[in-house]
């Protein structure tokens, strides 16, 4: 059974580094064709891709965030961890982690609860 | 980028009906798309996946299908726990890009 789950601050403050821990179980990540990603929903808003890392320690990011977001893994703590600096309020957002498989591109089957974190002063 | 871009933005329906969901890729994707449902408060659960294959434990109800550009996500006999927002998903090309979402409401 693949479950996921984000840990993390729920608030931080304009221009501070965020750093999200997504602890995993019921799979490995140095399986060949699997990875992590991170996904984030603006309250009332749609979902947006931002971050993920491969089994092979491949990395991908989101263009328009790319200078913003580190991501990388622990595989023998079965974690992976999302830094972005320079917070802003419009960063705002449930923020998620999910396993996927690789095709073409990330095929996100198992997702984490999500966490919160909001962007206040 | 790939847009993906769905319709309806919203919907109703009654207990009992049938409703279909589109998804338009601003080009080509093969097949490598996937639909969500999504609840509030809770995270996206992945239905159908490769455009037109069930996720293990989702209901024969949904169904998908298409290719290239052109999608639709198909709800059979709503009952009321399939009242939640859609979501479609494109993992052709980086980077991966979501639709806007559509709004399943109770008639």
């Amino acid at each position: 059974q693949i479950t996921l789950k984000e840990s993390g601050p729920t608030l931080v403050k304009p221009t501070q580094t965020l750093t999200l821990t997504c602890t995993f179980s019921g799979f490995s990540l140095s399986t060949s064709g699997v990875g992590v990603g991170w996904i984030r929903q603006p309250p009332g808003k749609a979902l947006e891709w931002l971050a993920l890392i491969y089994w092979d320690d491949d990395k991908r990011y989101s263009p328009s965030l790319k200078s913003r977001l580190t991501i990388t893994k622990d595989t023998s703590k079965n974690q992976v961890v999302l830094t972005m600096t320079n917070m802003d309020p419009v960063d705002t957002a449930t923020y998620y982690c999910a396993h996927f498989t690789a095709v073409a591109g990330p095929e996100f089957d198992y997702w984490g609860q999500g966490t919160l974190v909001t962007v206040s002063s | 980028d790939i847009q993906m871009t769905q319709s309806p933005s919203s919907l109703s329906a009654s207990v009992g009906d049938r409703v279909t969901i589109t998804c338009r890729a601003s080009q080509g994707i093969s097949n490598y798309l996937a639909w969500f449902q999504q609840k509030p408060g809770k995270a996206p659960k992945s239905l159908i996946y490769a455009a037109s294959s069930l996720q293990s434990g989702v209901p024969s109800k949904f169904s998908g299908s298409g290719s290239g550009t052109d999608f639709t996500l198909t709800i059979s006999s709503l009952q009321p726990e399939d009242f939640a927002t859609y979501y479609c998903q494109q993992y052709n090309s980086y980077p991966p890009t979501f639709g806007q979402g559509t709004r399943l409401e109770i008639k």
